[in-house]
This record gives C-alpha cells, structure tokens and sequence, in this order.
C-alpha cells in the first residue's frame, strides 16, 4: 500500500530553537496532509490542514507563527516548531490524502517524538 | 462541526472472546466516512476498517466487521476471536467529503490470555 514517510522520528532540542519534522508521500502525489499532535493516552488533535502550493489552515487555538507549516510539492510537507519550549514536547503526526485512492483514503506517518529540553 | 465520541475509554476481552467498541458521531454532511483505526504502542495508526455513510452494508475485514446504524450515528467495531495482537488503543473517525479526518477520544483495548 501507500506510504507516508515521517523524519526525524526522534528529536531533542534545546529551549528556544527550532526544529523542523518532514512528511513524505513516497508513491503518491497528497494535495492535502494534515498535522496532528498527541500527548500520552489522548486521542490526535488536529493541528493545521496542508494545502499543497497554499497556506495551511490551522485549528482554533494553533498558534500559525509557533508552527509553521510549509506544502511546497505535492510529496513534501514539513512542520517547523520554533523558538520550541518544553510544553511543546509531543508526538507529532502527519497523515496524507490520495486523491486516487478509493475511499478518501488517508495514510499516516509514522510519527515524530519531540523533546524539548 | 463534527464531533466523534467513544464513550468507553477502556475495555478488556478474553483471548479468543469477541468485543465490541462504541462510538457516536456527530456531522451535519449527507456523505461521509467512518473509519477505525488500531494505534499499537509504536503509535503507528493503523486502518482496521472503513465504512461509506452511502453503503447500507455492513463493512467486513476478516475478524473486524461494524454496525453502522446511519440514522443514529451509530458506528460501533466487532473484534471476533480477540488475539493478543488486538491489544491497542482503538480511534474511531470520521471524514465529510473533502474535509477533515476528526478522531474520537479513543478506548484502550486490553486482551487477556
């Protein structure tokens, strides 16, 4: 089936830095990918909707300058934390729409653990 | 607005037992998708089984099958013959045509042999 690649899957960063977590549609072109985050033993709250070659749309309560969210081709989306704090340590989670697909069909990454320290 | 609940947030079955998994949705969409998805300790999502809101027929994946009662927003997951292997927490979801995928609270699903 459909792969969506996530990277890094681990990281750890410093207070006030900024890291970047790339996802990857391998054998499909995704118009839209979504970011996701989950703390422990929570359900995944959608974070923003990525439109490829458009700004993402972001949930309430996001905040668009914390993460920036950048769709440049229809493989790659990435997700920039800056200036991190350690209330931004989660687990991160991308998924991608194939518009081929049957069913709406939508694949996820395999996730991203950030670290903030 | 869409809103997805699993009222159950944990359940435990007996390796071999079948048990079933709650959830309610909420959407003011005509077409629509629901979705269970199985997310193991490597946090991987794992689709377990998709169910369109058109399609009277109940979705079946070998020991998974649903019971989607449309007029009650109704979605609810069977495990038949539960293996050690089911143990997960299990998300419900749904997804309007061209929207957003919005997930349930989720149920942790313990296995007993």
């Amino acid at each position: 089936g459909a792969v969506v690649s996530q990277h890094p899957s681990w990281v750890i960063c410093k207070s006030g830095t900024s890291v970047k977590i790339e996802c990857r549609s391998l054998d499909f072109q995704a118009t839209t990918m979504f970011w996701y985050r989950q703390f422990p033993k929570q359900s995944l709250m959608l974070m923003a909707t990525s439109n490829e070659g458009s700004k993402a749309t972001y949930e309430q309560g996001v905040e668009k300058d914390k993460f920036l969210i950048n769709h440049a081709s229809l493989t790659l989306s990435t997700l920039t934390v800056t200036s991190a704090h350690p209330e931004d340590s989660s687990f991160y989670i991308c998924s991608a729409r194939d518009p081929q697909g049957a069913g709406n069909t939508i694949y996820f990454g395999e996730g991203s653990w950030l670290t903030v320290v | 607005a869409q809103t997805v609940t699993q009222s159950q947030p944990e359940m435990s079955v007996q390796e071999a037992e079948t048990v079933t998994l709650s959830c309610t949705y909420d959407t003011s969409e005509s077409d629509y998708y629901l979705f269970w998805y199985k997310q193991p300790p490597s946090r991987q999502m794992i689709l377990v089984i998709r169910q369109e809101a058109y399609k009277q027929q109940n979705a079946t994946e070998n020991r998974f099958s649903v019971n989607f009662q449309k007029a009650a927003k109704s979605f609810s997951l069977k495990i038949s013959d539960s293996q050690l292997g089911d143990a997960a927490m299990y998300f419900c979801a749904s997804l309007p045509y061209g929207n957003k995928l919005v997930f349930g609270a989720g149920t942790i699903l313990r296995v007993k042999s």
